[in-house]
């Protein structure tokens, strides 16, 4: 299984400031020149919502100030400038290869 | 609009059988596969398998080979979630999901003698 190892694990930034959030796979999640590799927020009591998906393509709705970059194994989601709503869990997600496993979750505070 | 309409919560015995369902709408059933993701209290986030409602093809993740039944009724653009003889450790959300873009909003499940 391609294990997502995130971090931090939690991370405390201030309002307008820049948040970054690191995901590495232990093998690559590229194939056919594209990076199976997806972001998704998650505030509790809510499901999970996808913020990124394939990398660097931002999900219809989701505002420009979240943004994902990377390739192969190593991948950054950035938040940037972060807004007091954006307090939530983080998760990365590889579909490049079954199983389809996540990140351990970062955790962003706003201060 | 696209919406998955999860079942409510269920308490169930250790070893006794469960389903839960996940209704689609607002698009093309057959079109998506359809994902099951469990997340236990306060954990991250797992990936069970999904299924492909056109022909009804499954991948599933290992760890889940004994535990999950996938399903699908293309009549009533319905997935289920099948699981056997469920134990403390199953007590979690289940939550379907289309692909990675859509996702029901969790059927809470609790294992309780």
């Amino acid at each position: 299984d391609i294990v997502l190892t995130q971090s931090p694990g939690s991370l405390a930034v201030s309002l307008g400031q820049r948040a970054t959030i690191s995901c590495r796979a232990s093998e690559s999640v590229e194939s056919y020149g594209n990076s199976f590799m997806h972001w998704y927020q998650q505030k509790p009591g809510q499901p999970p919502k996808l913020l990124i998906y394939r990398a660097s393509n931002l999900e219809s709705g989701i505002p420009a100030r979240f943004s994902g970059s990377g390739s192969r194994t190593d991948f950054t989601l950035t938040i940037n400038p972060v807004e007091a709503d954006d307090a939530a869990t983080y998760y990365c997600q590889q579909s490049n290869e079954d199983p389809y496993t996540f990140g351990g979750g970062t955790k962003l505070e706003i201060k | 609009q696209v919406q998955l309409q999860q079942s409510g919560p269920q308490l169930v015995r250790p070893g006794a059988s469960v389903k839960m369902s996940c209704k689609a709408s607002g698009y093309s059933f057959t079109s998506y596969w359809m994902h099951w993701v469990k997340q236990r209290p306060g954990q991250g986030l797992e990936w069970i398998g999904m299924i492909d409602p056109s022909d009804n093809e499954t991948t599933l993740n290992q760890r889940f080979k004994d535990k999950a039944t996938l399903t699908v009724d293309k009549s009533s653009s319905t997935a289920y979630m099948q699981l056997s003889s469920p134990t403390s450790e199953d007590s979690a959300v289940y939550y379907c999901a289309r692909k990675t873009d859509y996702w029901g909003q969790g059927t809470t499940l609790t294992v309780s003698s």
